[in-house]
């Protein structure tokens, strides 16, 4: 299994201002996964982050907003830019189990980080 | 969008019942997985399903999928206190470029009361 930690766990910031996340995982992993939870709901995936290669993002989310970077293979940080009240919640990042998806034909379970809880005032 | 939806939002139950929560989603898949998230905070995995199977157990948890139907449930046999959090069922695609795009549904909030 992977053991994945994130900072900062938590903080509150001001409006128009800029937080980075992020991630750190035990081992080397291909892909990581950036999710956003709002307040109450489910989780959405932000971005697939490839090392070596630009994110990619899903639909309602953009580079300039949701900035990522992924220099190596076990770091990933997450940027949340310019924030309004509506980015409080809690982001979290994501890997797959490599070792058990490959060796079971593409399919396995995904470990998550503890979360950021963001509070944009 | 697959994101799964799940019924009830919200279930309340005494301490040794069972808590069954249902999960529906709109296109094929890979697999369909169950988490549990504690307090707000980090997912943890559960049990994963086949789409080529229709019934897993692991310990107390009881999964089912129908794929005819697009729907699947997750069954905790003799509650405890401990099992409050929320559950989220998650649809699995294998993306082309070799991972698994997970889409997770709305989730269960499950209290079970000592």
């Amino acid at each position: 299994s992977a053991v994945i930690s994130q900072k900062p766990s938590r903080d509150i910031c001001q409006r128009g201002t800029s937080l980075t996340i992020q991630c750190q995982v035990d081992s080397q992993v291909t892909m990581m996964f950036w999710y956003r939870q709002q307040p109450g709901q489910s989780l959405t995936l932000i971005a697939t982050a490839n090392q070596g290669s630009e994110a990619t993002y899903e639909s309602g989310f953009v580079i300039d907003k949701f900035p990522i970077s992924r220099p190596n293979l076990t770091f990933s940080t997450l940027t949340v830019s310019n924030m309004s009240p509506e980015d409080s919640s809690i982001y979290l990042c994501s890997v797959e189990d490599h070792r058990t998806v490959r060796l079971a034909g593409g399919e396995g379970e995904q470990f998550f980080g503890p979360g950021t809880r963001l509070t944009v005032l | 969008s697959q994101q799964g939806e799940e019924d009830p939002q919200a279930l309340s139950i005494q301490e040794g019942e069972n808590a069954t929560m249902n999960c529906s989603y709109k296109t094929s898949i890979n697999n369909l997985q169950w988490y549990r998230q504690n307090s707000g905070r980090g997912l943890v995995h559960l049990i994963l399903i086949r789409s080529n199977e229709r019934e897993k157990h692991s310990g107390r948890l009881r999964v089912t999928l129908d794929t005819s139907k697009k729907s699947s449930s997750l069954l905790i046999t003799a509650s405890r206190a401990a099992d409050t959090a929320s559950y989220f069922c998650a649809t699995v695609l294998k993306h082309s470029g070799g991972y698994q795009k997970v889409t997770f549904g709305t989730g269960t909030k499950l209290q079970v009361i000592p």
